[in-house]
C-alpha cells in the first residue's frame, strides 16, 4: 500500500522559514517523481513543485520560485520542501503526492493527508 | 492561480447524470493528458480519471472522462449521495513547466 505521511507544518511568522518532510512507503521511492501541492483554506488546489526520480528535473510554480526548494533523499525514502521568506498567502495545507512514473510529466496518483502551514504574526 | 476553468457548482438527484466541464488552452489540455480528482470533505484528493479517460483500479465505471481540443469533461452517471464532493481537473502545462489545476466544482446530490 502506498503511504505518504507529511510532517513539519505549523505556525510561522511572515518572513520565517519552515521545512516540510514527507515519509514514503509501500513503493520503490527511487523510481517515482514526487510533488508538493497546496490548498489554502476554503480554496482550490495549487501545484507547488515537482522533482523527477533522479532529481535531474525540478520545477516550481512562479508563486514560490526563489523562495522554496524541493529535494529528496532516497536513503530515507523522503521528500522535502524548504520554505523561506514565507508570506501570509503561503498559508495552506501542503500535500505530498506521488507521480506514476520517474519522468515528468506523469499523473499524480497518490496523495498524503497533508500538513497545515499557517503564516501569521 | 487556476489556469483551467470549471463551473463552481453542479447538482443532480440520485440516479441522474451530471457533467462537469474543464476549459484550458493549447499549452495544457490541448497538448497534454487531462486528469480528474475527487476531494471528499476533509479528505485528500483522490485520482478519479487519468490520461483523459482511464479509470484507476477501484474507481466505479459510473465515472467517465473525455477530451476534445482544449476542453475536457467528467461525467458522473447514476449519481449517488457519496459522490458529493469537490472535483478538480488538472493537466501539465508546457508553457509554465508545471501542473495546472481547475478552479474546482462542488457537486451536490439533491
Amino acid at each position: 500500500e502506498v503511504l505518504l505521511v507529511e510532517s513539519g507544518g505549523g505556525l510561522v511568522k511572515p518572513g520565517g522559514s519552515l521545512r516540510l518532510s514527507c515519509a514514503a512507503s509501500g513503493f520503490r521511492f527511487t523510481t517515482y517523481s514526487m510533488n508538493w501541492v497546496r490548498q489554502a483554506p476554503g480554496k482550490g488546489l495549487e501545484w507547488v513543485s515537482s522533482i523527477s526520480s533522479s532529481s535531474d528535473y525540478i520545477y516550481y510554480a512562479d508563486s514560490v520560485k526563489g523562495r522554496f526548494t524541493i529535494s529528496r533523499d532516497s536513503a530515507k525514502n523522503s521528500l522535502f520542501l524548504q520554505m523561506n521568506s514565507l508570506r501570509a498567502e503561503d498559508t495552506a495545507v501542503y500535500y505530498c503526492a506521488r507521480s506514476s512514473a520517474g519522468e515528468l510529466p506523469s499523473v499524480v496518483d497518490y496523495w498524503g493527508q497533508g500538513t497545515l502551514v499557517t503564516v501569521s504574526s | 492561480q487556476s489556469v483551467l476553468t470549471q463551473p463552481p457548482s453542479a447538482s443532480g438527484t440520485p440516479g441522474q447524470r451530471v457533467t462537469i466541464s474543464c476549459s484550458g488552452s493549447s499549452s495544457n489540455i490541448g497538448s497534454n493528458y487531462v486528469y480528474w480528482y475527487q476531494q471528499l470533505p476533509g479528505a485528500a484528493p483522490k485520482l478519479l480519471i487519468y490520461n483523459n479517460n482511464q479509470r484507476p483500479s477501484g474507481v466505479p465505471d459510473r465515472f467517465s472522462g473525455s477530451k476534445s481540443g482544449t476542453s475536457a469533461s467528467l461525467a458522473i452517471s447514476g449519481l449517488r449521495s457519496e459522490d458529493e464532493a469537490d472535483y478538480y481537473c488538472a493537466a501539465w502545462d508546457g508553457s509554465m513547466s508545471g501542473y495546472v489545476f481547475g478552479t474546482g466544482t462542488k457537486v451536490t446530490v439533491l
